[in-house]
């Protein structure tokens, strides 16, 4: 099974910070790598998907790159809205595994 | 327009059982890849059972041999059977649709029905 490894856990920013959040697999899963974003009391909505490809209707400030096992998803200039929890999910095999999560704080 | 309604979540006592629900409209369930994935509180997202279009199921180790997906084609749901059920089952339980060329991307997700194992 491919398990999946998130850092950080939290994350405390400012509104304009760029942020970072990095999602490691246990083996390669070929850009098969999905990011969500998750708000309290919501079902996680999809921003990434093939570990680069941003959904439709998803702010051109999230981008997503990696290959292999490594993986990031950036927020370029954070915005109110963007204060979330954020999780990696790889689709590459079953069972499907999602990361522990990034819980991101405003500062 | 893709919607997706759980229902049939509650509180049950341990080793009991309950089947959640997913009504979809807009796509056709039995064509599709289809997921269960629960967040027990407070925690993160937890993968339960998938069903391929194809009828292949799968589960995650926590849930097999007391978890069964299946459809139902003429009422277009996905049904998720839960039985011997223990305090760690608590959660919300989402149902979610991969509709694009990435099965096990979810881009449709329901509003999620809570489950809880106490007694």
């Amino acid at each position: 099974d491919i398990q999946m490894t998130q850092s950080p856990s939290s994350l405390s920013a400012s509104v304009g910070d760029r942020v970072t959040i990095t999602c490691r697999a246990s083996q390669g899963i070929s850009n098969s790598l999905a990011w969500y974003q998750q708000k309290p009391g919501k079902a996680p909505k999809l921003l990434l998907y093939a570990a680069s490809r941003l959904e439709s209707g998803v702010p051109s400030r999230f981008s997503g790159s990696g290959s292999g096992t490594d993986y990031t998803l950036t927020i370029s200039s954070l915005q109110p809205e963007d204060f979330a929890t954020y999780y990696c999910q790889q689709y590459y095999s079953t069972p499907l595994c999602f990361g522990q999560g990034t819980k991101l704080e405003i500062k | 327009e893709v919607q997706l309604v759980e229902s049939g979540g509650g509180l049950v006592q341990p080793g009991g059982s309950l089947r959640l629900s997913c009504a979809a409209s807009g796509f056709t369930v039995s064509s599709n890849y289809m997921s269960w994935v629960r967040q027990a509180p407070g925690k993160g997202l937890e993968w339960v059972s998938v069903i391929y279009s194809g009828g292949s199921t799968y589960y995650a180790d926590s849930v097999k041999g007391r978890f069964t997906i299946s459809r139902d084609n003429s009422k277009n749901t996905l049904y998720l059977q839960m039985n011997s059920l223990r305090a760690e089952d608590t959660a919300v339980y989402y149902c979610a649709y991969s509709s694009g060329w990435y099965p096990g991307c979810f881009d449709y997700w329901g509003q999620g029905t809570l489950v809880t194992v106490s007694s």
